[in-house]
This record gives structure tokens, sequence and C-alpha cells, in this order.
């Protein structure tokens, strides 16, 4: 089935380093990719999607290219700060009728220190 | 606008209780879905709602889960005869429709514990 593996946190990095958290996909076919977001003590937000191939999602300087020959969708960001700080989470959802159920990845910790 | 809410935030209850968590969704949403969130499973789909249309029911765990949406707005996640794997993060998210075009909101969650 449709599944979503993310690298395994906790990742702890220093204010202003290049962060890179990777993610692929397996799908019978051409899913949306998504990367929400969870600040301690919040709920999930969307912090970007890409629905086909070759589509770039970016918001509040991260960015995630949608691979569709890698199956992956790497979330990326120049240089993080400390309110940065939350769990990662990868997800898909498949394309075409019927499809609405998120799968995720297990999540990243993110941890950034000044 | 108002997001999406979920009460209680956190219930302890004992083992072999029945429960009731409860969503709201963002007001116009017709799509609704529940997920859970625990330590060894991660995020996992329970059911989704589409207006009128009978609900998908594939992700629940058991035939203790149960949930219904009244009047094609607030819906009511219900598990009996609680049991410790149950305590997890139980989480609502609400959409504009089903497809992925439209984002999922999600809701803080209710924290549910089970002693």
């Amino acid at each position: 089935g449709d599944s979503v593996t993310q690298m395994e946190g906790p990742v702890t990095l220093s204010e202003e380093a290049f962060l890179t958290i990777n993610c692929t996909y397996t799908a019978t076919g051409y899913p949306s990719l998504f990367w929400y977001v969870q600040y301690p003590g919040e709920g999930l937000q969307l912090l970007l999607k890409a629905t086909k191939a070759d589509d770039k999602g970016s918001n509040k300087g991260f960015e995630a290219t949608y691979r569709k020959e890698t199956t992956s969708f790497h979330l990326e960001k120049g240089s993080v700060q400390v309110s940065d700080s939350a769990v990662y989470f990868c997800a898909q959802q498949p394309s075409g009728a019927g499809s609405y159920q998120l799968t995720f990845g297990k999540g990243t910790k993110l941890s950034v220190i000044p | 606008g108002a997001g999406v809410s979920q009460s209680p935030s956190n219930k302890v209850t004992e083992k072999g209780k029945d429960v009731e968590l409860r969503c709201d969704p963002i007001s116009g949403h017709t799509a609704l879905y529940w997920y859970r969130q625990s330590l060894g499973q991660g995020l996992e789909f329970l059911i989704y709602f589409q207006g009128n249309s009978a609900p998908d029911k594939s992700g629940l765990p058991s035939d203790r889960f149960s949930a219904e949406r009244t009047g094609g707005s607030v819906s009511t996640l219900t598990i009996q005869r609680t049991q410790q794997e149950d305590s997890a993060v139980y989480l609502c998210a609400s959409s504009q429709r089903r497809d992925s075009t439209y984002e999922q909101y999600f809701g803080p969650g209710t924290r549910l514990t089970v002693t």
C-alpha cells in the first residue's frame, strides 16, 4: 500500500545552518505531496505542498521539489531559526476519485539552538 | 475565521469506560476526517465523512470505535470499553472538499489517556 518514509530524528542544528529532511514515498499513482509542521503545543499546520512532478512547494523559506524519478519530496531550508523548532511530517494523498486520506511519515523532530 | 475546534483537550479515563470526543469543523467545510497520533504508530487515518454520503470507516482499528456526523457539521468519535492501547492524540481535520486541491485544516487534538 501507499507509504511515506522520512528520516528519523531528532535533528539538532545551530541557528543559520542548512536543513534537509529526507522524504520518500511509495504509491500506485501520482499522489499529491505535503509537508506539515507541528509546533510545540500546537496543531498540525500545512507548510507546503506539490501536486505534480517537478512542482516546487515553498513557504516561510522552506522548499521541497516533487521528484517522480526518485519518488522523493525532501524538505530544505537554507538558514534555520530557533522558531523553526518543531516536528515535521511528510505526507501523501492519492489523486483522483475517492482520494482523500492522508498517509503520513513518522515525523522528524527538529531542534534549533542559538 | 474560527478554525477546527476539538473538545475536550485532555481526557483521562479508566480502562473499560466509554469516551466521546467532539470535533467542530470549519463552517462550510463538507469533508471531515479523524486521525490518531500515537508514539508507536505515528499519524493514522481513522474515518472520513463527506456531506451526506456514507462515511469511509476503513481506518477504524476495531469495532469499539465509531463516529457520527450530525447535520453535516459536528462530529463525535466514540470509543467503547477503552483499552490502554487507545491512549493517543485524536486529531480532527476538515476541508472544503475531499480531493488534494483542498487543504485539510487540523484541530488541536484531544489527548486521551487510558489508565
